[in-house]
This record gives C-alpha cells, structure tokens and sequence, in this order.
C-alpha cells in the first residue's frame, strides 16, 4: 500500500524558476489537497480538488497553480519561485471531500528558493 | 472566522509523567469536526481521532484521552505515561461544515519532547 506518493523529497530552486511538484494516491480517494506548512504557523491550505477537473483555491494559492486530470495525481505547479515560498508541502487525500473525512498525508517536499 | 490556537509551542517532559496538550478553536458554524494529528520526526502526518460537535463524551484510547468541552471552546489532549516514542510535533484542526468540501484550519502546532 503506497498511500500518497509525493516526489521528490527536496528540491532548491533558484528565484524565477518553475517546478511541479508531484503528487500521486492509489486509494482511490475524491479528494486531494495541497498544504504548506512554516514554522509557528501549522499548515495551511494552498488549494484542493473535490474530484477529476475540478479544482479550487485554499487559504494561501497566490504563486501555484493546480490541475486534476485523472483520480490518481494532483500536481502543484510553481510558476515563478520566490523566496516566499520556502516551505514543506504536503500533499493529502481522503475517501471523501465531506468535511469530516479524515486525510492520508504523504512525507512532504522540502522545497527551498534562494 | 474559524481559527485553531495551540499556545504551547514546545513541551519537555521526563518519560512516564503524563502530559496535557492545549487545543482551543474558533468556529460560528454549529457543526464542526475537530482533529488531532501526529508528526513524528521522520515528517509525516498521522490521523490519531476525529470528534464532531455534537458528541462531547471523552475519548480514550489506551495511553491516549482527549478531553472536548463546547463550553470553553477546547479539545486537549492528554498522553498518560508518555514514552520516548510520543516524542513529535502535535497538531490540532478544525473543519467546518458550512465551508462544503474540507478546508482544515491547523493550529501551530506543539512539539513535544519526552526525555528518557
């Protein structure tokens, strides 16, 4: 059982640069979402999927970008990196976008922008 | 507006003593779930329970109680006989019905260090 897969487990990017960070389940799961989370401040939502085409934003989406094609994967797209966004994330997935469904977490990216 | 506070940003305690970890929300919604999840030092977030607002009975499961009271807005968590391996970063959530799909508001989190 693989759970939630994320890829990879670091990354440096230089300020302006793009990247996708990967984020797969193989649960079966309606439901993914992206977190970051920062010292003394928990996680927060970046943005989260209901279901395959549909997408919508979180606390925090300024700077990502999020698509859901298929059930299994929901990328989280950096368009031009900046320091700001330094951060863990953590992909997450539940059986059901009900607010009350408990999430499956993957181990994170620990991304640093310099 | 719904907001998690978790006050203790660190906790340090001797193993075998018990240890309470302080969780107090925000919410106008009436139905409201409330979590706890546990990340060790390897990183990942792990599920430990789930209690909705309607259902204030203590919970106990093994060395682990949480306590939820509507009344002061709180839902803590106790870890009686703490062993070395409690050791992780806790974190406390709230996730409201009136938002729809699932939007979990986390608390800063406490970390917490048992020490042999």
């Amino acid at each position: 059982n693989a759970g939630v897969t994320q890829t990879p487990k670091f990354q440096v990017l230089k300020t302006g640069q793009s990247m996708t960070l990967q984020c797969a389940q193989d649960m079966n799961h309606e439901y993914m979402s992206w977190y970051r989370q920062d010292p003394g401040m928990g996680l927060r939502l970046i943005h989260y999927s209901v279901g395959a085409g549909i997408t919508d934003q979180g606390e925090v989406p300024n700077g990502y970008n999020v698509s859901r094609s298929t059930t299994e994967d929901f990328p989280l797209r950096l368009l031009s990196a900046a320091p700001s966004q330094t951060s863990v994330y953590f992909c997450a997935s539940s059986s059901s976008a009900v607010y009350n469904s408990p999430l499956h977490f993957g181990n994170g990216t620990r991304l640093t922008v310099t | 507006a719904q907001k998690v506070t978790q006050a203790q940003t660190e906790i340090s305690v001797v193993e075998k003593e018990d240890v309470t970890l302080d969780c107090v929300y925000e919410t106008r919604d009436t139905t409201y779930y409330l979590f706890w999840y546990k990340q060790p030092p390897s990183g990942e977030l792990v599920f430990l329970i789930r209690r909705n607002s309607f259902d204030e009975q203590n919970e106990i499961s093994g060395r682990y109680s949480w306590n939820f009271q509507k009344s002061t807005s709180s839902f803590n968590f106790t870890i009686t006989a703490s062993q070395v391996v409690d050791s992780a970063v806790y974190f406390c959530a709230l996730s409201e019905a009136v938002q729809g799909a699932q939007k979990l508001v986390f608390g800063q989190g406490t970390r917490l260090t048992i020490n042999p």
